[in-house]
């Protein structure tokens, strides 16, 4: 079975730095085609994506957002860290991490979130 | 960048009804588009992978098709549990959501 649970802090502060940390169990992510993706939903609003690590350390980030992400794992401890700088109200939202499948076929290639994680509310004020 | 569309935006149905709520991308992504449900204060859910592919564990009332830019959602006969919105989602991008409430 498959868990993974967000944890990190719940209130930042204008311009600092989340580190949030996603620990997860049931898979290994050395194992190929595996990944963990960092997706967000500010409060009644859709779901925006924002990162994703892959098995071979492979990284995709947000284009919107990529200047201030950074993801990365730690497979001996089974975490994902994920750190976003210079944080402002507008990044008030739950924080979801999520496993990763990613399947190739010939020349196309795609991949899905299944399972997530609780989610974690990140409240950005002063 | 592919940009997702979902139509319609939110829609009131009764239960038993079938429901079916389509997703367009800007650009052909071949089949590899899935479907999530999200209940309020819940994750989100993965109900349909690969465009037409039911996860395990999901009823068959649920089902997807479509390939290139076109795909659709369909819940065969709305249950109550079913109320909520849905999301499709390629790669690194969701579309905007459907609300799914009681007529």
């Amino acid at each position: 079975q498959i868990t993974l649970k967000e944890s990190g802090p719940t209130l930042v502060k204008p311009t600092q730095t989340l580190t949030l940390t996603c620990t997860f169990s049931g898979f290994s992510l050395s194992t190929s085609g595996v990944g963990v993706g960092w997706i967000r939903q500010p409060p009644g609003k859709a779901l925006e994506w924002l990162a994703l690590i892959y098995w071979n350390d492979d990284k995709r980030y947000s284009p919107s957002l990529k200047s201030r992400l950074t993801i990365t794992k730690d497979t001996s401890k089974n975490q994902v860290v994920l750190t976003m700088t210079n944080m402002d109200p507008v990044d008030t939202a739950t924080y979801y991490c999520a496993h990763a499948l990613v399947v190739v076929v010939a020349a196309t290639w795609g991949n899905w979130f299944d399972p997530w994680g609780q989610g974690t509310l990140v409240t950005v004020s002063s | 960048d592919i940009q997702m569309t979902q139509s319609p935006s939110s829609l009131s149905a009764s239960v038993g009804d079938r429901v079916t709520i389509t997703c367009r991308a800007s650009q052909s992504i071949s089949s590899y588009l899935n479907w999530y449900q999200q209940k309020p204060g819940k994750a989100p859910k993965l109900l349909i992978y690969a465009a037409s592919s039911l996860q395990s564990g999901v009823p068959s009332r649920f089902s997807g098709s479509g390939s290139g830019t076109d795909f659709t959602l369909t819940i065969s006969s709305l249950q109550p549990e079913d109320f909520a919105t849905y999301y499709c989602q390629q790669k690194f991008t969701f579309g905007p959501g459907t609300k799914v409430d009681i007529k």
